[in-house]
């Protein structure tokens, strides 16, 4: 088990509601990742940490913000949930390979979120 | 413009088929990840690589830098091989990009 894992893992809501997704990870990497997946896209980098209290947006950054207060925590919160952000959320974390010196991905399980 | 363009979309084998899936990028790489992904599932990463050629099983990952492409081998196809194969990179600059994915199917 690559020891990240993304609570909770299904969650129904409703338009305009606040929601959280927690990823936990218990690998002390140092990146982590939020991205989402839809029909038709690639993954998309909606934010990420370079550490604790630093982030920075991805692509698709509006209507989301995240925090980082430990290393293991990231938590990316819909202030106002709106129906286009129903998707799966993948949590992921990385660090530097020791061979190549690339940053190996590691994904949590997902998150499945839907805004009625 | 995606960084990262696999081809094909789609694609249905019968059962014990060699299968190959591309893929072709378009940024100074520093590596090339090959993930899988099972139907409702998590990702799983299949291959680093960052030159030529990988083998686990019957699957195979090659990459010519100098062409920008990659391939995705699958020896011997079989059903518990259905699930969608994304190719992504690591840039010079330690971003990750992502491919579309490609949907295989094998029939028994």
């Amino acid at each position: 088990d690559a020891g990240i894992t993304q609570s909770p893992r299904h969650k129904v809501t409703e338009t305009g509601t606040p929601v959280t997704l927690r990823c936990h990870q218990t690998e002390n990497h140092r990146y982590m990742y939020w991205y989402r997946q839809d029909p038709g896209h690639g993954l998309r980098l909606i934010h990420y940490s370079y550490g604790v209290k630093d982030t920075d947006k991805g692509e698709v950054s509006d209507g989301y913000s995240v925090s980082r207060s430990k290393t293991e925590d990231f938590l990316l919160t819909l202030e106002s949930a709106t129906s286009s952000q129903t998707s799966v959320y993948f949590c992921a974390i990385s660090e530097s390979s020791s061979l190549s010196g690339a940053n190996v991905l590691t994904f949590g399980a997902g998150s499945r979120l839907t805004v009625l | 413009k995606n960084e990262v363009e696999q081809s094909p979309q789609n694609l249905t084998a019968q059962e014990g088929e060699f299968i190959t899936i591309n893929c072709s990028y378009s940024v100074g790489i520093s590596a090339l990840h090959w993930l899988q992904q099972h139907p409702g599932g998590g990702i799983v990463s299949l291959f680093m690589l960052s030159s030529g050629k990988k083998k686990h099983g019957r699957l195979i990952a090659t990459i010519n830098i100098q062409e920008k492409h990659s391939s995705l081998h699958i020896t011997a196809s079989h059903p518990r091989d259905s699930a969608v194969y994304i190719c992504a990179v690591t840039s010079t600059g330690n971003q990750f990009y992502f491919g579309t994915g490609t949907s295989l199917t094998v029939i028994p």
